[in-house]
């Protein structure tokens, strides 16, 4: 079945700066591929998703890219902010399409 | 329109009893999915419902499992608990696609 690897675990940066985490798949029938961040204490929510027909897709200082011939894609973070500390989770869909596998969380701590 | 709604927020078993989890999807979704988190173990796919029927299943024991009712609400079975199952499970509801919307999450201890 699918597998989601997620890197790195834990990510600190200052203010500012910018953020990447990165995340690889196995399964090569898998065609979305959607990032949720989950605050402390809360739900995970959706940040933004990407499909495989299309290799970059941006929501403000956020922003999303695909490979899928080497089968990775990353969340980048730009002019990071003190509210974007949370856990971030890639997922990709899985081959029955019917189910999101995620990765492991990559925990963000952005210090002013 | 209301959220994914989990109850009950905390539950507390010991070893060997069973638990029942509810999930009442997003009015007008057919999809349920349910997920353990744990830490260092992120979310890890239990199973998803549709139209009532089991579309796909995690690799969990078959002490884990669930059902869905024509109105669309979940429940979640553990049988037998062990130590291992305590964590916090979400449920997830989708219209069809592959945008999930979570709920709170029930959060199981087993003691």
């Amino acid at each position: 079945g699918e597998n989601v690897e997620q890197h790195p675990s834990t990510l600190s940066v200052q203010e500012g700066d910018s953020a990447v985490i990165k995340c690889t798949y196995s399964d090569s029938a898998s065609n979305y591929f959607p990032w949720y961040k989950q605050e402390l204490g809360k739900r995970p929510q959706l940040i933004i998703d990407i499909r495989s027909n299309v290799g970059e897709k941006k929501d403000q200082r956020i922003a999303v890219t695909l490979n899928k011939t080497a089968k990775h894609f990353s969340l980048h973070i730009t002019e990071t902010q003190p509210e974007d500390s949370a856990v971030y989770f890639c997922a990709a869909s899985s081959q029955a399409g019917t189910a999101l596998i995620f990765g492991k969380g990559t925990t963000l701590s952005v210090s002013s | 329109k209301a959220g994914v709604t989990q109850t009950p927020r905390y539950l507390i078993k010991t070893r060997g009893q069973q638990v029942t989890l509810s999930c009442s999807p997003i009015s007008g979704h057919r999809s349920v999915s349910w997920y353990q988190q744990t830490p260092g173990q992120g979310l890890q796919f239990l199973f998803e419902y549709f139209s009532e029927t089991q579309r796909n299943k995690g690799n969990f024991p078959g002490r884990f499992s669930g059902r869905q009712f024509s109105n669309s609400r979940s429940e979640m079975n553990v049988s037998t608990l062990e130590l291992g199952d305590s964590a916090l499970y979400l449920c997830a509801s989708t219209q069809g696609g592959e945008k999930l919307f979570f709920g709170s999450g029930t959060q199981l201890s087993v003691l």
